[in-house]
C-alpha cells in the first residue's frame, strides 16, 4: 500500500525565514496531496492541496511542488510569521473505487517560527 | 453551517473495557473518515463510511469497528481496550464529489486514555 516519509521531523525558523517540508510518496498511482495545518490542541485543517496534473501551486505565502516522476512533493512557506508555529502533516490518496476519505498521512513536521 | 462534533471530548477507561466514540458531519455530508493520532504515529486511517456502507479500511485490528446511519452520523467502537489505544480519535467529513478525493474537515477529536 501506499507509505509517505515526511522530513524533517522538526524545523525551527527566524520570523521572516523560508522554511521548506518534503515528503516522498510510494504508490505512482497517488493522485491528490494535500497539506494540513494543526496547531497545538486544534483539529487539523487544509491549508493547500494539488492534484498530479498539476506541479505547482500558489496561495499567498504558501506554495506546494509536486514531481511525479521522482514521487515527492514539498511544501514552501515564504515569510513566516509567528502564527505559522504548528506540526504540518502532508498526505496522499490512491484513487480508490469508492472512497473519498482515506488519506495516508506523513509523521508531521513541527514548525517554530522564533521572533 | 456547524462544524464536525465530535463525543464525547475526553474519556477514560480501564482495559479490557469497550468505548464508543460519536461524529456528526457537517449538513450535507456524505461520507465520514475515523483517524487514530498518536505522538509516535501520526494520522493513521482507521476507515471510511459513505451510505451507511464501509468503503474502505485501514490496517487496525477487528476490535475496532464503526457504523453509520441513515442521517450521515457516525459511530466506531473498540472493543477489549488495551493501553496502546491511548489516542485522540479524529472524525473528518466531507461531501462526495465525482472529482475524487477532496478536503477532509475534521472534528476536535476524542481523547481516549485506557489505563
Amino acid at each position: 500500500g501506499e507509505n509517505v516519509e515526511q522530513h524533517p521531523s522538526t524545523l525551527s525558523v527566524q520570523e521572516g525565514d523560508s522554511a521548506v517540508i518534503k515528503c516522498t510518496y510510494s504508490d505512482s498511482a497517488s493522485n491528490y496531496f494535500p497539506w494540513y495545518k494543526q496547531e497545538l490542541g486544534k483539529r487539523p485543517q487544509l491549508i493547500i492541496d494539488i492534484r498530479s496534473n498539476v506541479g505547482e501551486k500558489k496561495d499567498q505565502r504558501i506554495a506546494v511542488t509536486l514531481n511525479k516522476t521522482a514521487k515527492h512533493f514539498s511544501l514552501h512557506i515564504t515569510e513566516t510569521q509567528p502564527e505559522d508555529s504548528a506540526v504540518y502533516f502532508c498526505a496522499a490518496s490512491h484513487p480508490l473505487s469508492g472512497s473519498q476519505g482515506n488519506l495516508i498521512f506523513g509523521k508531521g513536521t513541527k514548525l517554530s517560527v522564533k521572533p | 453551517k456547524a462544524g464536525v462534533t465530535q463525543t464525547p471530548r475526553y474519556l477514560i477507561k480501564t482495559r479490557g473495557q469497550q468505548v464508543t466514540l460519536s461524529c456528526s458531519p457537517i449538513s450535507g455530508h456524505r461520507s465520514v473518515s475515523w483517524y487514530q493520532q498518536t505522538p509516535g504515529q501520526g494520522l493513521q486511517f482507521l476507515f471510511e463510511y459513505f451510505s451507511e456502507t464501509q468503503r474502505n479500511k485501514g490496517n487496525f485490528p477487528g476490535r475496532f469497528s464503526g457504523r453509520q446511519f441513515s442521517n450521515s452520523r457516525s459511530e466506531m467502537n473498540v472493543s477489549t481496550l488495551e493501553l496502546g489505544d491511548s489516542a485522540l480519535y479524529l472524525c473528518a467529513s466531507s461531501p462526495w464529489t465525482s472529482g475524487g478525493t477532496g478536503e477532509l474537515f475534521f472534528g476536535e477529536g476524542s481523547r481516549l486514555t485506557v489505563l
